[in-house]
């Protein structure tokens, strides 16, 4: 089966304009995560998603960032007026439960913010 | 605080020895999980390992291994007989609280390179 998938792959983008990054998880995935990966670091949290509850936001750097997640399914991160340390490696990852530890990656979305 | 430490920003081993990551975290929750993922130059994060904190044996994935030192809070993924395809960054993270909450804490990585 597929495995979960990121678009677009790579974005460019000028400082001050909005993006929007797409994620796909493995069908019947009910949890999904966003992270944030800057250049040599480790990843960093953003949001969670589980089934129909509530996502949990507290990795959200700033107002500026929101997720939504339409029918259980495709998450989108949006990024409001962009900034340079905006930058990054965004990952998507989603898992069958929130109680599945195993948590399957996609391959990202690297923005560029110039 | 830093939750979790990787001390070895790199790691050069020769093709066929054992080599030993070092992760230690920091937590006050009783109830609490520990992974290992490796990160090739593709980018996408792979999963290897997984350690629960009442777990009474230490996790053991084919040529993976983690040395779960609880009262040490160390969690130490052992590679043996080393490949050149283990080349790659290696990412320790830690699950706090209960089962449901899945949030991942990441350490800062070891840049892990294989020599032939």
């Amino acid at each position: 089966g597929a495995g979960v998938s990121q678009s677009p792959s790579n974005k460019v983008t000028e400082k001050g304009k909005d993006v929007e990054l797409r994620c796909d998880p493995i069908s019947g995935h009910t949890a999904l995560y966003w992270y944030r990966q800057s250049l040599g670091q480790g990843l960093e949290f953003l949001i969670y998603f589980q089934g129909n509850s509530a996502p949990d936001k507290s990795g959200l750097p700033s107002d500026r960032f929101s997720a939504e997640r339409t029918g259980g399914s495709v998450s989108t991160l949006t990024i409001q007026r962009t900034q340079q340390e905006d930058s990054a490696v965004y990952l998507c990852a989603s898992s069958r439960t929130s109680d599945s530890y195993e948590q399957y990656f996609g391959p990202g979305t690297r923005l560029t913010v110039t | 605080a830093q939750k979790i430490t990787q001390t070895q920003p790199g790691m050069f081993v020769q093709e066929k020895e054992a080599v030993t990551l070092d992760c230690t975290y920091d937590t006050s929750d009783p109830s609490y999980g520990l992974f290992w993922y490796k990160q090739p130059s593709s980018g996408e994060m792979i999963f290897l390992i997984y350690q629960g904190s009442y777990d009474q044996q230490n996790a053991t994935e084919g040529r993976y291994s983690l040395n779960f030192q609880k009262a040490r809070k160390s969690a130490n993924l052992v590679i043996s007989a080393s490949q050149l395809g283990d080349s790659a960054m290696y990412f320790c993270a830690m699950r706090e609280g209960r089962e449901g909450a899945q949030k991942l804490v990441f350490g800062q990585g070891t840049r892990l390179t294989i020599n032939p």
